[in-house]
């Protein structure tokens, strides 16, 4: 099936340095979804992205979707302790989600 | 609103013991999915219901069941546990484009 790359697995950044994952595919993605999972928790919805090229913020977290539609990253300017989890992205198709393995980001301070 | 309810948060199986897991949502909304998450390995999806009635098969399917009892519960069901399907299980449910996460269980067979 269709099969969603997470990179990197793992990051470890001090409070203030900057922070991206990405996923990749090597077929066109439908749409992709982010989500974020803190430690003990659940996922948690941020964000949907549908066209080609698309590029979404939300405070220090920026959200790109490739021209081709195959791979999209999340960014995070400015890291806070806060931002400590799992970020997900998942490939959205017929309402079901297919999940990445997803980046485990740890911030000092 | 309590969103999506899972019960129970832990358990402990015997291998070939079987249980249900339990997932109720009051968000009126019309799918629910049962996903597992292993280390390492993101979130798998198990079965979804798109609407009452009606399930399908997702990812890795192999030794559970489910039943859409209507349109606010989702169980899941393992007949027979093997320690394999050790793991967090998680329940959500789908509003226009976002998946609604219940808080999980924690299950082990030993």
């Amino acid at each position: 099936g269709q099969q969603v790359m997470q990179i990197p697995q793992y990051q470890h950044v001090q409070e203030g340095e900057d922070f991206t994952t990405y996923c990749n595919s090597s077929t066109t993605l439908s749409n992709i979804q982010w989500y974020k999972q803190r430690p003990g928790g659940h996922p948690v919805f941020l964000i949907q992205l549908v066209k080609s090229g698309e590029v979404k913020k939300q405070k220090r977290l920026t959200f790109q979707f490739g021209e081709a539609k195959k791979n999209s990253s999340l960014h995070i300017t400015a890291t806070q302790t806060t931002d400590v989890g799992t970020y997900f992205c998942a490939e959205e198709r017929y309402s079901t989600l297919t999940f990445g393995k997803g980046t485990m980001l740890l911030v000092s301070p | 609103n309590a969103g999506v309810t899972q019960t129970p948060k832990f358990q402990v199986l015997k291998t070939g013991q079987s249980m249900t897991l339990q997932c109720a949502q009051d968000m009126n909304h019309n799918s629910m999915y049962w996903y597992r998450q292993d280390p390492g390995m993101g979130l798998r999806l198990i079965y979804y219901s798109a609407s009452e009635g009606t399930t399908d098969k997702g990812e890795v399917p192999n030794g559970y069941n489910v039943s859409r009892l209507n349109k606010r519960e989702f169980s899941l069901r393992l007949e027979s546990a093997a320690p394999s399907q050790t793991s967090v299980y998680f329940c959500a449910s789908y509003r226009a484009y976002e998946q609604y996460f219940g808080p999980g269980t924690r299950l082990t067979v030993t």
